[in-house]
This record gives structure tokens, C-alpha cells and sequence, in this order.
């Protein structure tokens, strides 16, 4: 079975610019989470999807948006790209509202 | 929304038993605990959850006090591939029925020869 799935795995923008991420989920998962790890601050909740719509999202500011398609795959946009914003963004799937699998994430560099 | 204390790091002797500290003194009743880990470079994996009772799997064991404030992950038998960083985390159930996951800064351990 094939694991969650993100691209890029690297990226590097700069302030300012706007940036798509994306990720798709293990075959059968209809939730998609989005994780934001900036360095020493451990895992931040970001957004969840479930069924194409957004269910929840945590605490940072709307220029971070996303989407999720019918074949359950989803984008993070993040607009207005600040140098804060480095990290390693990591999508998640879900099915039994239990466990959530991780992709590998994509490291965003903001210069 | 609740939040999680966790020691930032912990030595652990291979073969031993690791004892993973969390505090969560202001979750709510309907707030499930998880813990996850992540080993370098790669994505959490998920460990195990509980609500009120101590739950085992083939992984860990997760004790849960009786007020609820605080949990202990154990690895019973922890080897060098145990070392990672573990996430205890709060799931925070709203009333519309959606949640989310408030991770913390988690326990980097190291599992020593």
C-alpha cells in the first residue's frame, strides 16, 4: 500500500512570494491534515480536511488556505511568504478518525 | 484548548523500560490523549491513544491517571531504534463534532547501548 505522498520535497521562496504545497493521501482516506514543524517548536496544527471540506483549522493567520479535490487530494497555499513561515510542512491521512498516516513532508526555506 | 508538558529530552539504558512523562492538567472529559513519535527525517508515527483507561498494544502501554492530568507513555523494552523524539498530543473535540490535534514540543529520547 502506498503511504502518503508530498511534493516538493524541498523548496525555497522568497518574502513576499506565494507557495503551494501538496499531498496526497493513502488510497481509501478521506481526511488530510496539514502540520506545520518549524525548528525546536515541535508540530503545529494547520488545517483539516475531510470529504473537500475544511472541518478545522489551528491557530495562524488566513494567508494560509488550502483545498481538498475529490480524489481527496489537498493544497496548502500559503500567501505573502514571511521568514517565519520556514519549516517542514507535513500532510497527514486519515480513515478512521484514529490514526493519521504522515507523509515526509516538504522543507520550505524562506530567504 | 488543552495543552501538553512534556520533559525535552530523556536517556533510557537498551533493554530497559522508557518511561514517557505528559502533563495535560486542563483537558476536558471528551479530550483524547495520543502519542506519537518521529524518528529523524522522517513523519510521526502514530504509538497509541486513550480516554480514561490504561490501554496496551503491541507497541506501548499508556497509563492514564485517574484525574486525567497527566499520562505515561512506557516502551517496555526499548531499543536503539526507539530513539526519537514522542509527541504527546491532546485531540480537542469541538461541538460542531470536527477536532484537532494540539501536539507539544515532545520528549527527544535516547536509547543508550
Amino acid at each position: 500500500e502506498a503511504g502518503v505522498t508530498q511534493s516538493p520535497t524541498h523548496l525555497i521562496k522568497t518574502r513576499g512570494q506565494q507557495v503551494t504545497l501538496r499531498c496526497s493521501p493513502i488510497s481509501g482516506h478521506t481526511s488530510v491534515y496539514w502540520y506545520q514543524q518549524a525548528l525546536g517548536l515541535g508540530l503545529q496544527f494547520l488545517l483539516w480536511y475531510d470529504e473537500g471540506e475544511e472541518r478545522n483549522r489551528g491557530n495562524f493567520p488566513p494567508r494560509f488556505s488550502g483545498r481538498q479535490f475529490p480524489n481527496y487530494s489537498s493544497e496548502l497555499n500559503v500567501n505573502a511568504l514571511e521568514l517565519e513561515d520556514s519549516a517542514l510542512y507535513l500532510c497527514a491521512s486519515s480513515r478512521s478518525r484514529i490514526e493519521q498516516f504522515f507523509g515526509p513532508g516538504t522543507r520550505l526555506t524562506v530567504l | 484548548d488543552a495543552k501538553t508538558t512534556q520533559p525535552p529530552s530523556m536517556d533510557c539504558a537498551e533493554g530497559r523500560a522508557a518511561n514517557l512523562p505528559c502533563n495535560h492538567s486542563t483537558i476536558s472529559g471528551n479530550e483524547y490523549v495520543y502519542w506519537y513519535r518521529q524518528i529523524h527525517s522522517q513523519g510521526p508515527q502514530y504509538i497509541i491513544h486513550g480516554l480514561k483507561n490504561n490501554e496496551t498494544n503491541e507497541m506501548a502501554s499508556l497509563i492514564i491517571t485517574e484525574d486525567r492530568k497527566s499520562s505515561t507513555l512506557i516502551l517496555p523494552h526499548a531499543t536503539l531504534r526507539d530513539t526519537a523524539v514522542y509527541y504527546c498530543i491532546v485531540r480537542v473535540t469541538a461541538t460542531s463534532g470536527t477536532y484537532k490535534y494540539i501536539f507539544g514540543t515532545g520528549t527527544r529520547l535516547k536509547v543508550l547501548a
